[in-house]
């Protein structure tokens, strides 16, 4: 079976500090992975999504990056985090156009 | 543009109390009308893929509907641990993305 984990589960960091989020999907090869941020009372926002190593689509211009060193690895990253970076932020992975499953996410606060 | 919208955003139930949850979707060319449980805290947990209107499924007191402009979820009879929030979401001909549109989910509160 697949299984699909997230870390750090919470993290606290400062104004303009860099940021580092990995997700790692295990029991499936090539999956389509996605980077997804939920702001409190608003929907799941895409915000990256690959469809192999290396291949990275932007949804929404930011101060954050993605990659995917590795077929079931992917890296969410910013140089500077601003306050409003604030959120949950979800992986989730899936079979090229199939169901999408969401890892456990993680809670990053910016202070 | 493509959207979903889902009513109510919080709804109380009584322990047994049946009710539905509703989801409207404007999406070009739906290939896909997903639901989604998710606890506080936690990422959501898959629940159902529906395809086309008429296509029903069901697991446990849920029960999924879809028709070609809306999504009902069912509750039979439910339980307190039946409380989350559930997110629906539309993927549409729009691209090779595979891209969900979210709702802003309907959390469910059942007390014993």
């Amino acid at each position: 079976s697949q299984t699909i984990h997230q870390w750090p589960a919470t993290l606290v960091q400062p104004v303009g500090s860099p940021l580092s989020l990995e997700c790692t999907v295990e029991g499936t090869s090539n999956p389509n992975l996605y980077w997804y941020r939920q702001a409190a009372g608003r929907g799941l926002q895409l915000l990256f999504y690959s469809v192999g190593i290396g291949q990275i689509s932007s949804e929404v211009p930011q101060n954050l990056s993605a990659s995917r060193p590795q077929d079931r690895q992917f890296i969410l990253s910013s140089k500077k985090l601003l306050l409003s970076d604030s959120g949950f932020y979800l992986c989730a992975w899936s079979r090229t156009l199939g169901t999408q499953y969401f890892g456990p996410g993680t809670r990053l606060t910016v202070l | 543009e493509d959207q979903v919208t889902q009513s109510p955003e919080a709804l109380r139930l009584q322990e047994g109390e049946s009710s539905s949850l509703n989801c409207s979707y404007t999406v070009s060319g739906l290939r896909g009308l997903f639901w989604y449980r998710q606890d506080p805290g936690k990422g959501p947990e898959f629940l159902f893929t529906l395809y086309s209107a008429g296509e029903e499924k069901e697991k446990e007191r849920l029960k999924a509907t879809l028709t070609k402009k809306e999504s009902f979820l069912h509750i039979t009879a439910p339980k307190p641990e039946d409380s989350a929030t559930y997110l629906c979401a539309a993927t549409g001909l729009g691209g090779a993305t595979n891209k969900l549109i979210f709702g802003t989910g309907t959390l469910l509160a059942v007390q014993p």
